[in-house]
């Protein structure tokens, strides 16, 4: 599966935006872009998939670019319980039940 | 979404003994579960792949006579940690795919003394 590389930590205020950068250079074309997110000590939690196209449900929304090298998760009104690691993982679809998870994203939002 | 339950949230045990950890789907079935340890300030890393009605799938470096993973149903997968020692202390976290996606337990913490 390809590689993905994430900034080690970022902040964010409450109620705004925040806008979580992805890049996986070495995707190929048959492999998904996938975000988790770990809030501390417990298990991770989907948020959202896509292949090539942007992609919005009720918790986020997946911003992929053409040449889908890279990606954004946006978070459209952070809250203080956005506070978490988020991971973005790149695989197939017919093994992206077996993720291999790289460090993630430490985000923290501050009131 | 799809529920993972883990049992129990968290264990201590003496070293030397044996602690078993269930990871039961709750509204779906699953013919594959994924084992991850986690240790402290660190990502999740995958230890096995369980297989209802057969062997588990092991990853490099992680001893199989040591995590023993049993599969027996299509809602439930065991991890018993046998002989366990101080260093095996960490966060185990298991997995269930359901649509495309993986859906975690909450995962059980383990401290060995």
């Amino acid at each position: 599966d390809a590689k993905t590389t994430q900034p080690t930590s970022m902040d964010c205020a409450e109620g705004r935006a925040a806008n979580l950068p992805c890049n996986h250079s070495t995707i190929s074309g048959n492999e998904y872009v996938y975000w988790y997110r770990q809030i501390h000590s417990q298990g991770p939690q989907y948020i959202i998939h896509g292949l090539k196209n942007n992609e919005t449900n009720e918790m986020a929304s997946l911003i992929i670019t053409e040449d889908r090298k890279s990606s954004t998760l946006i978070l459209p009104h952070a809250t203080l319980r956005d506070t978490a690691v988020y991971y973005c993982i790149v695989g197939k679809i017919q093994g992206a039940q077996k993720l291999v998870f790289g460090q993630g994203t430490r985000l923290t939002i501050n009131p | 979404g799809a529920v993972v339950s883990q049992h129990p949230s968290w264990v201590i045990c003496k070293s030397g003994t044996s602690v078993k950890i269930e990871c039961r789907s709750l509204d779906f079935q699953a013919t594959t579960m994924f084992w991850y340890r986690q240790f402290p300030k660190q990502s999740l890393m995958l230890m096995a792949t369980s297989n209802e009605g057969s062997k588990a799938t092991y990853e490099q470096g992680v001893e199989k006579d040591k995590f023993l993973i049993n599969h027996a149903s299509l809602t439930l997968s065991t991890l018993t940690v046998t002989s366990a020692h101080p260093e095996d202390s960490s966060f185990y976290i298991c997995s269930a795919p359901e649509t495309a996606k993986a859906f975690f337990g909450q995962g059980t913490r383990l401290t060995v003394v």
